[in-house]
């Protein structure tokens, strides 16, 4: 089955630096990619949802980016600041059973410094 | 907006007791998902539901599990009996198909 690798599991950096996390998945099948925030003893906040048709993904604060070829997708928080401190979990899903059945990788616990 | 909640937060229990874990999915939603997760280790799914029924269950949902929805109320995680290495936090979720799941806080669940 569909097996997701995340890298770093810990991520310290200064508040105004960029922070990158990268997630790497076995099946070349899968289509849909998630990443998730999740702050202590909260639910996971869906930061963004994208398909394989699209390589660039910018939200606020961030963008991910998608490669097919190397099945790579990576988290990129331009800026950071002290409220980005939380743990991030990449997800994967394929199209043929895309009915919420999600792939995690183990997280990255990021820490912004002032 | 929309929340998945989970009922209790926390529960404690002697191993080899029956435990319920509830959950109230957003209330258009179709699809229910159980994901379990270890501290310190990744989310694995469990199990997903729809229109009543398990759709597929992974290798993680022993026999002593059991999921149902009855008459569009709580959708549950049963465990029976409970044994030490159920402790985790379970995560219920829930999506209209095609959309992220969204998921719940969570239920820290400790067997004795």
């Amino acid at each position: 089955g569909e097996q997701v690798e995340q890298r770093p599991p810990h991520l310290s950096v200064r508040e105004g630096d960029s922070a990158v996390i990268t997630c790497t998945y076995t099946d070349p099948n899968s289509y849909y990619f998630f990443w998730y925030k999740q702050e202590p003893g909260a639910s996971l906040q869906l930061l963004m949802k994208v398909f394989s048709s699209t390589e660039i993904n910018e939200g606020q604060g961030f963008t991910v980016l998608l490669n097919k070829k190397d099945k790579r997708l990576s988290l990129n928080l331009t800026a950071a600041h002290p409220g980005d401190s939380a743990a991030y979990f990449c997800a994967v899903s394929e199209l043929r059973t895309n009915t919420g059945k999600l792939t995690f990788g183990d997280g990255t616990v990021l820490t912004v410094k002032p | 907006g929309p929340k998945v909640l989970q009922i209790p937060s926390h529960q404690i229990i002697d191993m080899g007791q029956m435990v319920t874990l509830n959950c109230d999915p957003v209330s258009n939603h179709l699809y229910f998902y159980w994901y379990k997760q270890i501290l310190g280790q990744q989310m694995e799914f469990l199990v997903n539901f729809y229109n009543g029924k398990v759709m597929e269950k992974s290798k993680l949902f022993k026999d002593q599990f059991s999921v149902e929805r009855p008459d569009g109320s709580y959708f549950t995680l049963k465990i029976q009996p409970t044994a030490l290495e159920d402790s985790a936090v379970y995560f219920c979720a829930s999506s209209l198909g095609q959309g992220a799941p969204l998921f719940g806080e969570g239920t820290r669940l400790s067997v004795l």
